[in-house]
């Protein structure tokens, strides 16, 4: 148990649905982090919340929302995906996003988009 | 930016040693981690390194040499559940203390 959790763990989806990916982290962290990790290709940051307030966000597509309601929830909305997409998409937490803290990761999110 | 650069993979017999080395590119350094990864599971924490040494832990060991941009982890008598990917990430002297991830090197070990 990692103390971040995440749901669904598998999700198919088609390139016209909205769906949304869930973390909770259960740690008393500030930070909160999405990755996205494609076969051979390292880890890609996606988004970064610390206390509630975005503080990166890496280029990524708009077809990829986040939202972060509190500091131990972090939902990552998603619309209109392309199969590039598929990926399997992690959540992170860390005391804070400053300090350079380990990150504590959930078991992450498979997706497939078809 | 950053380049960090990890072999692919890797093989090793039950009981042996094994090191997986990592190099890196950076505009400035402030610290290395190595994370292990299950195939279907979270990333989880190995080791930290700031500055040049080894750091040992268990079975496993970090060594670091900043003038080189080098790391690599030492695992020794390996077991069959070591076989995983191993993470390399670095984070940069930037504004940022975020660090950036290599490509993890997947090690399987044999019976």
């Amino acid at each position: 148990e990692t103390g971040v959790t995440q749901t669904p763990r598998h999700l198919v989806m088609g390139m016209t649905n909205k769906k949304s990916l869930k973390c909770e982290q259960h740690l008393g962290h500030n930070a909160m982090y999405w990755y996205k990790q494609s076969a051979k290709k390292p880890l890609e940051l996606m988004f970064v919340y610390s206390l509630e307030e975005r503080v990166e966000n890496n280029s990524v597509p708009s077809r990829f929302s986040p939202e972060c309601p509190n500091s131990s929830h972090l939902f990552l909305h998603l619309h209109t995906l392309q199969p590039e997409d598929s990926a399997l998409y992690l959540c992170a937490s860390s005391q804070d996003s400053s300090s350079g803290d380990e990150q504590f990761f959930g078991p992450g999110t498979r997706l497939t988009v078809l | 930016g950053q380049n960090i650069d990890q072999p692919t993979e890797m093989t090793a017999t039950e009981g042996a040693i094994v090191q997986i080395n990592c190099t890196y590119q950076t505009s400035g350094f402030n610290g290395l981690f190595w994370y292990q990864q299950h195939a279907g599971e979270a990333p989880t924490f190995l080791s930290y390194n700031v500055l040049d040494g080894l750091e040992e832990k268990g079975r496993f060991s970090s060594f670091l040499s900043r003038s080189k941009g080098y790391s690599y982890l030492l695992l020794k008598e390996l077991q069959m559940k070591d076989s995983a990917s191993y993470l390399c990430a670095v984070r940069d002297a930037g504004g940022s203390y975020i660090p950036t991830f290599g490509r993890g090197t997947s090690l399987i070990v044999h019976p």
